[in-house]
């Protein structure tokens, strides 16, 4: 399966604590995207990047939030000094240069319960 | 502010039965997504439409893109049991940013 790979899959942390997702996008897909999303709700935006770049970050992303894509290929979204709001599915998503960037397929998500 | 509005928030119908879900904004959108997630799951992507007026189906579904490219709408015939879920719009803005905003969605549940 050459899909969107996100780990781990279900977190459970106590608040304070620091907490990292990882996403493996689809295979040469450029673009990278994290979003949040809680119960009932659509996926929030928080950033996305072209290639190693950042280009857009969302205001839902404090300071307690970064995110990186070193390489180009996969991304970190690291959350420092969790809170219990901070608990919630973190989603990952890629799309493609040659699909005009007009798709995006999704990863299965991180499920991030702050205790 | 919610850039994409879907209404209506919750449905229950019957088997057998049509339904249409909406998608509006006030925004112009260049391409518009629709979505069915599972729980626990992430969304998993139906259909992409990107020009004003677009009419494409797939299978049961029919999904329509405004003319001036600000709203959406799903429709769904004879709904099954296995089309309960939560169906979710999402739109690319024509800022020139490739960032994709979702809808408020539809939470749709179909009874036996």
């Amino acid at each position: 399966d050459t899909g969107v790979s996100q780990n781990p899959r279900h977190k459970i942390t106590k608040r304070g604590q620091n907490v990292t997702f990882r996403c493996d996008p689809i295979s040469e897909h450029n673009r990278l995207y994290w979003y949040r999303q809680t119960l009932g709700q659509g996926p929030e935006f928080l950033t996305y990047f072209q290639n190693e770049a950042q280009l857009e970050k969302s205001r839902l992303l404090s300071d307690r939030f970064s995110a990186e894509r070193p390489k180009g290929s996969f991304s970190t979204l690291e959350i420092q000094r969790t809170e219990q709001g901070d608990s919630a599915m973190y989603l990952c998503a890629s799309s493609s240069r040659d699909d005009s960037g007009n798709t995006i397929y999704f990863g299965e998500g991180s499920w991030l319960t702050v205790v | 502010t919610q850039l994409l509005e879907q209404s209506p928030q919750f449905l229950s119908i019957q088997e057998g039965e049509n339904l249409t879900v909406y998608c509006n904004s006030s925004s112009v959108f260049s391409s518009l997504q629709w979505y069915r997630q599972e729980p626990g799951e992430g969304p998993v992507l139906l259909v992409t439409v990107v020009t004003g007026g677009e009419v494409k189906k797939l299978k049961r579904l029919t999904f329509q893109f405004g003319d001036a490219r600000k709203d959406s709408s799903l429709h769904i015939t004879a709904a099954q049991t296995g089309d309960t879920g939560l169906y979710l719009c999402a739109g690319r803005l024509t800022s020139g940013t490739y960032k994709y905003i979702f809808g408020t969605g539809t939470r749709l549940k179909v009874l036996a």
